[in-house]
């Protein structure tokens, strides 16, 4: 069975401050994995995906990920904080059976200081 | 950009009553998906589907759920008889053709509140 870790329920960062949200997983064969971003009192919005064709990918609002096989993590970076940044976070595995479910980490809530 | 959409955004039901979850899914997408997120806990799946039946579910997904595409563009999520424990957010995705590398997008959500 596939998993998802986030370390850290809780990131605090200074606007303008590296953004660093953690994510290992535990797939028994090549995954593809997801970030998405929470904003209160909406779904779930995609901000990349990691499908093997690249190992560092780019997504919205200035996010990558770089997905690293031999830690079996994809960890999430923004090299600068804004404000408009604080939400939750939900890093996101799928493997290639009949029904694709999404299993989820268990979420990481950034908060942006001024 | 066309979205999901998911109605109503708040139901408020008693225990044990029916309830059905609606979701419009993007119009050109074939796989469809529930999910829930009880307050403070993960994102949960519940059941997949796929060309008029179920391809995959949960153990939460026992025999008080039931899904359905009743036309061309609904796609329901009914809990027959509701619990306490029921009480979550539920939210609709759905992708387009293609492997499992094609991203789920997902709606806004159903806030339940069962009393």
């Amino acid at each position: 069975a596939q998993s998802v870790t986030q370390l850290g329920s809780h990131v605090s960062v200074s606007e303008g401050a590296l953004v660093l949200l953690r994510c290992n997983y535990s797939s028994s064969v090549p995954p593809y994995l997801f970030w998405y971003v929470q904003y209160p009192n909406q779904g779930l919005q995609l901000l990349l995906k990691y499908t093997s064709a690249a190992t560092l990918v780019k997504g919205i609002n200035g996010f990558e990920a770089e997905f690293k096989k031999s830690e079996t993590s994809f960890h999430l970076t923004k090299p600068s904080a804004h404000m408009s940044d604080a939400a939750e976070y939900f890093c996101a595995v799928s493997q290639n059976n009949a029904g694709n479910m999404l299993t989820f980490g268990g979420g990481t809530r950034l908060m942006v200081k001024p | 950009e066309p979205e999901v959409t998911q109605t109503p955004s708040h139901q408020v039901t008693q225990m044990g009553q029916e309830v059905i979850l609606r979701c419009v899914p993007i119009s050109n997408h074939l796989y469809f998906y529930w999910y829930r997120q009880i307050l403070g806990q993960k994102v949960e799946f519940l059941v997949s589907f796929y060309n008029n039946e179920i391809s995959e579910k949960s153990e939460i997904f026992d025999d008080q759920f039931s899904v359905e595409r009743p036309d061309g563009s609904n796609f329901t999520l009914k809990i027959r008889s509701t619990k306490l424990e029921d009480s979550a957010m539920y939210f609709c995705a759905s992708r387009e053709q293609g492997g499992s590398n094609q991203p789920q997008h997902f709606g806004d959500g159903t806030r339940l509140s069962i009393l």
